[in-house]
């Protein structure tokens, strides 16, 4: 069964600083999506950044970038520049097709992240 | 663009009531989910549909009922609210599998939070 870990509970970071958030997955397919999903106090979920196993180039989304290493299983998340408003929980979700034909989406637990003034 | 609407924003129930958390989304999704989220947790996939007349369950589905008599909306129903059921619920839509599609992510509302007491 596909599992998502993300191994830090709560990280901080000083604003303007660069912080990456962790996150390590398990599966046996070749083909699949990886998502960052962030989620302030308002608790909506807002994509962060995608990316697609079959393309080896990091997927970037302005501030957002990510270190994605298939072999390894692993897919980080580095906010650069942080700013107060990026203050959130952040979940790492796996995306994968199943028989009946639609996608099952796995989220890791989150990790909250504190910017610091 | 409304995109997903979940109602009502907020709910206290007593044991033993029955209440349905409305979802609808206007952007002509055929795929639809329902998850739960416990406090400093991740998501958990209570049902899932594919499109209308058709739904399967998800991770944690005991307890709850869904339909999808249409493509815009998707109901999940309590019977008998415990309180293990205190949680977020939220409603997340996607287009289906196909290559034109198959980077989109899904589409969140804002979640309902409904405490059991």
């Amino acid at each position: 069964a596909q599992t998502v870990t993300q191994s830090q509970p709560e990280m901080s970071v000083q604003e303007a600083e660069t912080v990456t958030l962790s996150c390590t997955y398990d599966t046996s397919e070749s083909d699949y999506y990886l998502f960052w999903y962030k989620q302030p106090p308002s608790r909506q979920m807002i994509l962060v950044i995608r990316q697609e196993a079959y393309k080896q180039q990091n997927a970037t989304e302005n501030r957002f970038s990510v270190n994605f290493q298939k072999a390894a299983k692993s897919f980080s998340l580095k906010i650069s520049d942080s700013q107060l408003g990026d203050a959130a929980m952040y979940f790492c979700a796996y995306r994968r097709d199943i028989t009946s034909g639609t996608y099952k989406y796995i989220f890791g637990t989150g990790t909250r992240l504190k910017v610091l003034a | 663009n409304a995109g997903v609407t979940q109602t009502p924003k907020f709910r206290i129930l007593k044991i033993g009531q029955s209440m349905t958390l409305q979802c609808a989304q206007d952007m002509n999704h055929n795929y639809m989910y329902w998850y739960r989220q416990d406090p400093g947790m991740g998501l958990k996939l209570i049902y899932y549909s594919v499109g209308a007349g058709i739904t399967d369950k998800g991770e944690v589905p005991n307890g709850y009922n869904v339909s999808r008599s249409t493509t815009e909306d998707f109901p999940l129903r309590l019977e008998l609210a415990a309180p293990s059921q205190t949680s977020v619920y939220f409603c997340a839509s996607s287009y289906p599998r196909g290559r034109k599609y198959s980077n989109q992510p899904q589409h969140f509302g804002d979640g309902t939070r409904l405490s059991i007491l």
